[in-house]
């Protein structure tokens, strides 16, 4: 009940084209969504997070869309850009409880220029 | 640059053997958090410390044990290494002990790279 599904795991979109990776969970008491991007030889670094008691998040070319019924949740990317390319995770979490944050599997998007 | 100070960042071992891998929390940050990374399975949380004790518990092998020091700095124990052990092992540090929307943010390292020969 703990996991979170990510897909696709691969991703390869042209540049100025939009990027889209998906999110499952199953856990109802999870109520803290973010994503986490991770260049090459770093650590994951939180890119953007959401609430689940809002449809969608905005943050320039970021966006989180967030459907609570079907518990899922999706990371957009527009205008992607050959700089985006990194791995992706999105990650689940119950607010105020000792639990860590559950990662998906991620994705590894490339940009082509 | 993160702030979470990880050593060292890689490591070649033989099967049978132990190591030890340091991280060195953000300043301030009271939780330690060391998390895995295989090339198949994301990242695994293995366990976490708040100021000096044990919090969580995650998929932790018994092999395994940590620790976190008075001066917030976390070891992570890895014993009779194994070829599967080999992976990315990651520390991150917050603030706080539990973490809600506003104050969930994990500051990660950079990562140990461990390889088990």
């Amino acid at each position: 009940q703990q996991q979170v599904k990510q897909s696709p795991q691969s991703l390869i979109v042209q540049k100025g084209g939009i990027s889209i990776i998906n999110c499952a969970y199953e856990n109802t008491a999870f109520d803290y969504f973010p994503w986490y991007q991770q260049f090459p030889g770093k650590g994951p670094a939180l890119l953007i997070a959401i609430r689940p008691d809002v449809s969608e998040k905005k943050e320039g070319r970021f966006t989180i869309s967030f459907n609570k019924s079907a518990k899922q949740f999706s990371l957009h990317i527009m205008d992607s850009q050959p700089g985006d390319s990194a791995t992706y995770f999105c990650a689940a979490r119950v607010s105020g409880s000792a639990r860590q944050l559950t990662f998906g599997s991620g994705t590894q998007l490339t940009v082509l220029p | 640059d993160s702030g979470v100070t990880q050593t060292p960042k890689h490591l070649i071992t033989a099967t049978g053997q132990r190591v030890t891998l340091r991280c060195s929390p953000r300043s301030g940050d009271l939780s330690v958090y060391w998390y895995q990374q295989s090339l198949d399975q994301g990242l695994q949380f293995l366990i976490q410390y708040y100021n000096g004790e044990e919090r969580a518990k995650g998929n932790i092998l018994e092999r395994f044990s940590a620790q976190q020091f008075p001066d917030l700095h976390s070891e992570l124990n890895l014993s009779s290494l194994e070829l599967g052990d080999s992976a990315l092992y990651f520390c991150a540090s917050s603030p706080y002990e539990t973490g809600s929307y506003n104050t969930g943010e994990l500051f990660f390292g950079e990562g140990s790279r461990l390889t088990v020969l």
